[in-house]
């Protein structure tokens, strides 16, 4: 098992492009997650799935979206970057919502908005 | 205030010594409460998870939950230099995961 993936492992936007990171999982899991850290906050949750389409906002959803079309595969998308995106993300899952808590995490993202 | 609050440290300690990691909360709704351990510049690792108030041992790791209190606790027996990481208390209600700011730990040799 491959575990969770992310790609890219960095980029470089400009503001006001967008892109999509990339996230997924081989372990058959229904819960899946996308958090960003930032110094001295810690992980913050940005959207989650709960299974194939099904998805619902974390903490802080505003400039991101998601959609869950495969079990497999939990994508991010940055509509217009700002620099305040400026980021590591991480794409997480878990068995199912009864274990949340129990999350696999991918190796991150690091993310520069110029 | 933040729902979950922990001391970034850094702390240092030798070898061998035993470390207590600890946050506070004030979102009585969580339920289940989790330790993560960060390697830089890696993903999260999952050490502990536990539900109810108590102590739950693996290892040299216990974890100690005071839900009356709101107050989480890792502590770490014989520590070893590989136990050098940042350590992220979590807790969850409803699928809603907050995390603790992340405590970062060197253990000297």
């Amino acid at each position: 098992n491959a575990g969770v993936t992310q790609t890219p492992k960095f980029q470089v936007l400009k503001t006001g492009q967008s892109m999509t990171l990339q996230c997924a999982q081989d372990m058959n899991h229904e819960y899946m997650s996308w958090y960003r850290q930032d110094p001295g906050m810690g992980l913050r949750l940005i959207h989650y799935s709960v299974g194939a389409g099904i998805t619902d906002q974390g903490e802080v959803p505003n400039g991101y979206n998601v959609s869950r079309s495969t079990t497999e595969d939990f994508p991010l998308r940055l509509l217009s970057a700002a620099p305040s995106q400026t980021s590591v993300y991480f794409c997480a899952s878990s068995y199912s919502s009864d274990r949340a808590g129990e999350q696999y995490f991918g190796p991150g993202t690091r993310l520069t908005v110029t | 205030q933040k729902e979950v609050e922990q001391d970034p440290g850094p702390l240092s300690v030798p070898e061998g010594a035993i470390v207590s990691l600890n946050c506070t909360y004030s979102n009585s709704a969580f339920q289940y409460f989790m330790w993560y351990r960060q390697y830089s510049r890696k993903g999260p690792e999952l050490l502990m998870y536990t539900y109810s108030s108590g102590n739950k041992e693996d290892g040299r790791f216990t974890a100690q939950v005071d839900k009356s209190s709101k107050y989480i606790s890792l502590f770490i027996r014989d520590s070893q230099p590989s136990d050098s990481a940042t350590y992220l208390c979590a807790m969850i209600d409803n699928n809603d995961m907050r995390f603790g700011a992340g405590t970062r730990l060197t253990v000297k040799p």
